[in-house]
Parts: C-alpha cells; structure tokens; sequence
C-alpha cells in the first residue's frame, strides 16, 4: 500500500540534544512538508521541498533543519536552538504540476523534550 | 496574507443530528480547499478536496462546498454517529505560494 511513514512515533530528548525524525513515503510524489501542531492550534510549516535537494523555510523555521537527497524520505533535525521543541510534528507530501494539490499526511511523531 | 478561520471551535451533537461545519479564508485566490479528520494523536485524514472550478463535493455522509467569491466553505454531516467524533480541519491552497494553509479546526463529540 502506498502511503507515508513517519517513525518513531514517540520521542523523547533532553533538553539540548539534537533529535532528527524520519519521514518516507512511497507515493512518487514530489514535494514533501514538515508540519509541527500544538494543542488547540491549526498545523505551522517548518520547510518543505518541492525537488530533491530543494527546500523552502515556512513559517518557523528557526531551530530546525531539513534535508531532501532522496524523492522519498524527508528528515526532519530538531536542534537544540528550538527554545520550545515538544510538539506533534506531521510529514505531508503532494503531487505536483496539476491543480489539484492534495496532501498526503502521516501518522505524525509526538516529540518530548524536557 | 491568507487566513483561515474554522467556527465553532468545538461542537457537541446527540447522535442522529445533521450538523454543520463553518471554514471561512480571508483571500479568494486559492487553487482548492480541503476538509481533514484527525482522530487524538494521530495524523490527518483527507476527507474532501474541493477545486476552486467547483462548487461542492460529496462523499457518502459528507458534502462540502465552496463559495470562492464570498471566502467560505462548510462541511455537511448527515446523520451524525459517535464515530465521527473527532477534529475537523479545513485548508486552503493558496496561489501566493506553494503551501497550504489551515485552519485550527473543530473538535465534535457526538453522543450516542
């Protein structure tokens, strides 16, 4: 079955340490996203990329490194410059050069930092 | 800069109830508009996808539509069941940008 896959589900970090969370997806699409939801707020975009070895910064990109060497996989790096790192972190990916544009998500990471 | 405003923020229906779901966006130059389920700790759920040509959707129990003009969307629920308790997001592609933006959503409780 095509799909994503985010692994692990659950993180947990001390406060400093780097943490990097995997996404893959086996759907050929081109452009994946990082999303990062907190509780009682809609979904914030971290980066995303639209080609391999191409990404854009989103909205909050302060903290976090992405990088895209591969079409499928689209890691995210959580450094210790994020002042406020636990989150629900969400990989999407879409189909690109048409209209439609629907987005793909998978079942997300829930990172702990303390 | 887009915006998109989901009402109410949360909804709690007995079971059986037709109900719906409000997003409203503040810029009308999008390319589609896209309902979402999300169940507590897990990822979203693409339930409708509306293109910007169109005017509505339906799937099974559930019918979408779009007002471009007026920036407004709404998700129709017939014959709610317990079972689709969960959060409700809607998102707008928008042309400024390759990305989508959301909505903070709704969370339903239906009550058997």
């Amino acid at each position: 079955d095509g799909g994503i896959t985010q692994s692990p589900k659950y993180l947990f970090r001390k406060e400093g340490q780097n943490v990097t969370l995997s996404c893959e997806q086996n759907l050929n699409h081109d452009a994946m996203y990082w999303y990062r939801q907190d509780p009682g707020q809609g979904l914030r975009l971290i980066y995303y990329s639209q080609i391999v070895n191409d990404f854009q910064k989103g909205d909050i990109a302060e903290g976090y490194s992405v990088s895209r060497e591969k079409k499928e996989s689209f890691p995210l790096t959580v450094t210790s410059a994020q002042k406020n790192p636990t989150a629900f972190y969400l990989c999407a990916s879409t189909v690109t050069g048409g209209a439609i544009n629907e987005q793909y998500f998978g079942p997300g990471t829930r990172l702990t930092v303390t | 800069k887009q915006e998109v405003t989901q009402i109410p923020a949360a909804l709690s229906v007995p079971e059986g109830e037709n109900l719906v779901l409000n997003c409203s966006f503040t810029d009308s130059a999008i390319y589609n508009l896209q309902w979402f389920r999300q169940d507590p700790g897990k990822g979203l759920t693409s339930l409708l996808l509306i293109q910007s040509s169109q005017r509505e959707q339906t799937s099974g129990r559930l019918n979408a539509s779009l007002d471009k003009s007026s920036g407004r969307s709404t998700l129709y629920i017939a014959a709610s069941q317990p079972g689709d308790s969960a959060t409700y997001l809607c998102a707008v592609w928008d042309t400024g940008g390759f990305k989508t933006i959301f909505g903070a959503g709704t969370r339903l409780f239906v009550k058997a």
